[in-house]
C-alpha cells in the first residue's frame, strides 16, 4: 500500500499569501496524484488531478505540481474561503489512499 | 447538476448489520464507477469500496473485506453498501462518491454528503 505523507500538519497564514502544501508518497506514483479540500461540516472537493490539472470550476489560483514521489499544491493568494483542509490521493497503486491532511488555518 | 443523497446510517451494536444506500441525480449513473469513502470522526479519509460502471469489478479495502458487499442498481440509480460483523472502528461518517475521472480506478470527482454509523454498544 503507497502510504502519502502530508506537510506541514498546520499551515498557518493571512488571506493574499501564498500557500505551498507537500505530499510524498512512499513510492512512485508517476502523475497519478489528486488534491481535495474539505472545509467542517462538508464533504471533500476535488481540485486537482493527475497531479496538475485542476477539476471542473476550480480557481485558476489553485495549482498543482510534481511526479514520481512529490507532489506540490499551491494557492497563489489565499481567499477567506480557502481556509479548509487539504487531502492528497493516490490512484496509481490498488488500492487508493489518502493523506493525513494539511489544515490551512488564519494566522 | 449532480447530487448523491446517502441513507442508512445510525447507531448499531457491534456485531450487528446495516446497508448504506446512495440515490444519486444529474449525471448518466451506469456510465460511472462508483466508490464508498469514510471518514473516522475528528480524523482523515480512507477509501472503503469500489464498484464498475457495470458491477463487474468490485474492490474493497482489506479492512473491510469478507464484512462489507458493494452493489449497484443502474435502473434504480442507487449505490449500496451492506455491511456486517461491524466493529468499533467502522463508526465513521461514510460518503458516497462518482468516479469520473480516471475509470474504476480514478478519482472521486463528485460526494455526497455522507451517512454517519455510529457502532457501540
Amino acid at each position: 500500500e503507497i502510504v502519502l505523507t502530508q506537510s506541514p500538519a498546520t499551515l498557518s497564514l493571512s488571506p493574499g499569501e501564498r500557500a505551498t502544501l507537500s505530499c510524498r508518497a512512499s513510492q512512485s506514483i508517476s502523475s497519478y496524484l489528486a488534491w481535495y479540500q474539505q472545509k467542517p461540516g462538508q464533504a471533500p472537493r476535488l481540485l486537482i488531478y493527475d497531479a496538475s490539472n485542476r477539476a471542473t470550476g476550480i480557481p485558476a489560483r489553485f495549482s498543482g505540481s510534481g511526479s514520481g514521489t512529490d507532489f506540490t499544491l499551491t494557492i497563489s493568494s489565499l481567499e477567506p474561503e480557502d481556509f479548509a483542509v487539504y487531502y492528497c490521493q493516490q490512484r496509481s497503486i490498488w488500492p487508493p489512499t489518502f493523506g493525513g491532511g494539511t489544515k490551512v488555518e488564519i494566522k | 447538476e449532480v447530487q448523491l443523497v446517502e441513507s442508512g446510517g445510525g447507531l448499531v451494536q457491534p456485531g450487528r448489520s446495516l446497508r448504506l444506500s446512495c440515490a444519486a441525480s444529474g449525471f448518466t449513473f451506469d456510465d460511472y464507477a462508483m466508490h464508498w469513502v469514510r471518514q473516522a470522526p475528528g480524523k482523515g479519509l480512507e477509501w472503503v469500496s469500489v464498484i464498475s460502471w457495470d458491477s463487474g469489478s468490485k474492490g474493497y479495502a482489506d479492512s473491510v473485506k469478507g464484512r462489507f458487499t458493494i452493489s449497484r442498481d443502474n435502473a434504480k440509480k442507487s449505490l449500496h453498501l451492506q455491511m456486517n460483523n461491524l466493529r468499533a472502528e467502522d463508526t465513521a461518517l461514510y460518503y458516497c462518491a462518482a468516479g469520473f475521472i480516471g475509470g474504476t480506478y480514478g478519482y472521486f470527482d463528485n460526494w455526497g454528503q455522507g451517512t454517519l454509523v455510529t457502532v457501540s454498544s
